[in-house]
């Protein structure tokens, strides 16, 4: 089983409709993340959480919410989605400082 | 704001070949990470940097750091046709917590 598992895995959603993406880890890591990936633009930090009572904004967070429901999940919102959101989204995690991220599988997500 | 920018961001090489990936980035930093990406894949830990002068070696593929000249380098040794990915560097900035920025990615490809 994987240690950071995204779900779904692909979604197609229409322009306006709220979705969520879930991310459960079982690392035990206390920090967790969510990336964007578009092609040519490499990876763009959404939101972050050091722990369940701390979360951050990235570099990319308008539109975009999340939840931390417990330190073994991370969930990441699109409240009215539009077409530009369409990309590969990565949950992430570390344990530390230093350490390297652990990422999840990715979710494919397509607005039409 | 932190820059990171790698080149080539395409590479073609013959197996056999060696080769440098080169990862610039603008702002004081002493932590960098390498990430290798398979097609449709998520994104694999290769190496952490976390000094200048800073070596790290795996396999055929070798990544080191200078700090003062804000440069991590990626040398390929005798490149073999499993080494076809995309490779990312990632930077964190002293002043931004545990955010990562990261480079485009060089995405290598390699023929028999």
């Amino acid at each position: 089983d994987a240690d950071v598992t995204q779900t779904p895995r692909n979604r197609i959603t229409k322009t306006g409709k709220r979705i969520m993406l879930e991310c459960s880890q079982t690392k035990g890591h206390d920090r967790m993340y969510w990336y964007r990936q578009d092609p040519g633009l490499g990876l763009r930090l959404i939101y972050y959480s050091f722990d369940v009572k701390d979360i951050n904004k990235g570099e990319i967070s308008d539109g975009y919410s999340v939840s931390r429901q417990a330190q073994a999940k991370f969930s990441l919102s699109l409240e009215s989605a539009i077409p530009n959101q369409t990309a590969l989204y990565f949950c992430a995690t570390s344990r530390g400082w230093n350490s390297p991220l652990h990422f999840g599988n990715g979710t494919r997500l397509t607005v039409t | 704001e932190l820059k990171v920018e790698q080149n080539p961001l395409f590479l073609s090489m013959q197996e056999g070949k060696n080769y440098t990936i080169y990862c610039n980035y603008s702002t004081t930093s002493d932590r960098l990470y390498w990430y290798r990406q398979d097609p449709g894949k998520s994104l694999e830990s290769l190496f952490v940097l976390l000094s200048n002068g800073a070596v790290k070696q795996e396999g055929r593929l070798m990544a080191s750091l200078d700090t003062k000249a804000r440069l991590s380098t990626l040398h390929i040794t005798a490149a073999v046709h499993d080494l076809s990915a995309t490779y990312f560097c990632a930077v964190k900035e002293e002043t931004s917590g545990s955010r990562l920025t990261f480079g485009e990615g060089t995405q290598l490809t390699v023929n028999p």
